[in-house]
């Protein structure tokens, strides 16, 4: 059973527009929401991460959304450039422990 | 400060053969866990080592298994190897106090294992 669901699959923007992508997940016990940026033939990095006790959460022109009460949250990239081209993946734990990812969203920016 | 870093970069194996991937964890870290990415999915947990000792497994088979060191760098090792092991192997490395919350896990640039 997949622990966090995450969508769309793919993603394309123009140069300048907003990149959203969402997740949404089902263990109420997860306290830890970190968003990864990962390229071809790299390992992820990390880009922001949240804990559920804010809704929000900026850092430069990434920010996290989170909504409890719905067990969602999301990633909105603002004036989208193409050196963000990537794939991106959200994922949630607890206690430090293992961290269940979603499937990755692969964001392409047309220039 | 260094990061994780992986050896070897690319491996590859005939099936049935064994195994050994190394991680050396970030300075001052304490905690390694290793993931499976098969291509175009997301990684998937495998287990982890806080202080030497298996701190959580994900559903992967006894022939997965690890170590951690006393410089909190890891091994991980896969008997038997079968054609599904193809993937990026990643290790993350974090800093973990006594019953804390979720710690932020850096990532390693992996290991990309063939099995033919």
């Amino acid at each position: 059973q997949q622990q966090v669901k995450q969508s769309p699959q793919s993603l394309i923007v123009q140069k300048g527009g907003i990149s959203i992508i969402n997740c949404a997940y089902e263990n109420t016990a997860f306290d830890y929401f970190p968003w990864y940026q990962q390229f071809p033939g790299k390992g992820p990095a990390l880009l922001i991460a949240i804990r559920p006790d804010v809704s929000e959460k900026k850092e430069g022109r990434f920010t996290i959304s989170f909504n409890k009460s719905a067990k969602q949250f999301s990633l909105h990239i603002m004036d989208s450039q193409p050196g963000d081209s990537a794939t991106y993946f959200c994922a949630a734990s607890t206690l430090g422990n293992q961290f269940y990812f979603g499937t990755g969203t692969s964001l392409t920016v047309i220039p | 400060e260094t990061g994780v870093t992986q050896s070897p970069t690319h491996l590859i194996k005939t099936r049935g053969q064994q195994v050994t991937l190394r991680c050396s964890s970030q300075s001052g870290h304490n905690t390694v866990s290793w993931y499976q990415q098969a291509l175009g999915q997301g990684p998937q947990f495998i287990f982890q080592y806080y202080r030497e000792e298996e701190n959580g497994r994900g559903n992967f088979p006894p022939r997965f298994s690890g170590l951690q060191f006393p410089n909190y760098s890891s091994e991980l090792n896969v008997n038997a190897l079968e054609l599904d092991d193809s993937a990026l192997y990643l290790c993350a490395s974090s800093l973990v106090s006594g019953g804390g919350a979720g710690a932020e896990q850096f990532f390693g640039p992996g290991t990309r294992l063939t099995v033919l």
